[in-house]
């Protein structure tokens, strides 16, 4: 499989607790960005990378974020002391930076994470 | 307002109809404009983009684009039940910030037999 993967692709976690998600985008790419999508709305974009430089986040992403692009390959997102605001699908995607037609951004599945 | 708005759905439509799907944006910056499908449970799925004024044809999909208007739009014709869906309308920039999209919340498309 090619394309962008992401794991876990749920997670159920306790109010409080820490957790980190995984994406491993398409290999040539070299852009990765984080967008989070609730129910019913469309995805909300949270950060992205440039190899290994994270270039942009979003007022979204509160202190309790964090991701990670080490060695401009795969990517990790945690979110510490999780709230129940933050029970959502966590969706990655991938894409080349040159911009033009046929570099357009490829999603993963998703992480669907759930806060009880 | 929200910078990419979608036409309020749900929009049902029967086998074989051309299905409309529309969209405006807010921010004059944008300069592309991607439509994806999203199956319930599942990622959004890319169908078409378009930079330029006018319209791509894809199969049974068109996408047309009016920057003066601020207008995007996606046309399915002969729609079948397979298309059922929701579609997501998204802008962006080229450049710098390429591939950092907004989305709209969102049309679910209903193709009954």
């Amino acid at each position: 499989d090619t394309g962008v993967s992401q794991n876990p692709r749920h997670k159920i976690t306790k109010r409080g607790q820490n957790v980190t998600f995984r994406c491993d985008p398409i290999s040539e790419h070299n852009r990765l960005y984080w967008y989070r999508q609730t129910l019913g709305q469309g995805p909300e974009f949270l950060t992205y990378f440039q190899n290994e430089a994270q270039l942009e986040k979003s007022r979204l992403l509160s202190d309790r974020f964090s991701a990670e692009r080490p060695k401009g390959s795969f990517s990790t997102l945690e979110i510490q002391r999780t709230e129940q605001g933050d029970s959502a699908m966590y969706l990655c995607a991938s894409s080349l930076s040159t911009g033009g037609a046929g570099t357009e951004a490829f999603f993963g599945q998703g992480t669907r994470l759930t806060v009880v | 307002q929200k910078e990419v708005e979608q036409n309020s759905g749900p929009l049902s439509v029967p086998e074989g109809a051309i299905a409309s799907l529309n969209c405006t944006y807010s921010d004059r910056g944008s300069q592309s404009f991607f439509w994806y499908r999203q199956y319930s449970g599942k990622s959004p799925e890319l169908i078409m983009f378009i930079y330029s004024n006018g319209d791509k044809e894809d199969g049974r999909f068109t996408a047309q684009l009016n920057k003066a208007s601020q207008y995007v739009s996606l046309l399915i014709r002969d729609s079948q039940p397979s298309d059922s869906a929701t579609y997501l309308c998204a802008g962006g920039l080229r450049g710098t910030s390429y591939g950092k999209l907004t989305f709209g919340q969102g049309t679910i498309l209903t193709v009954h037999p």
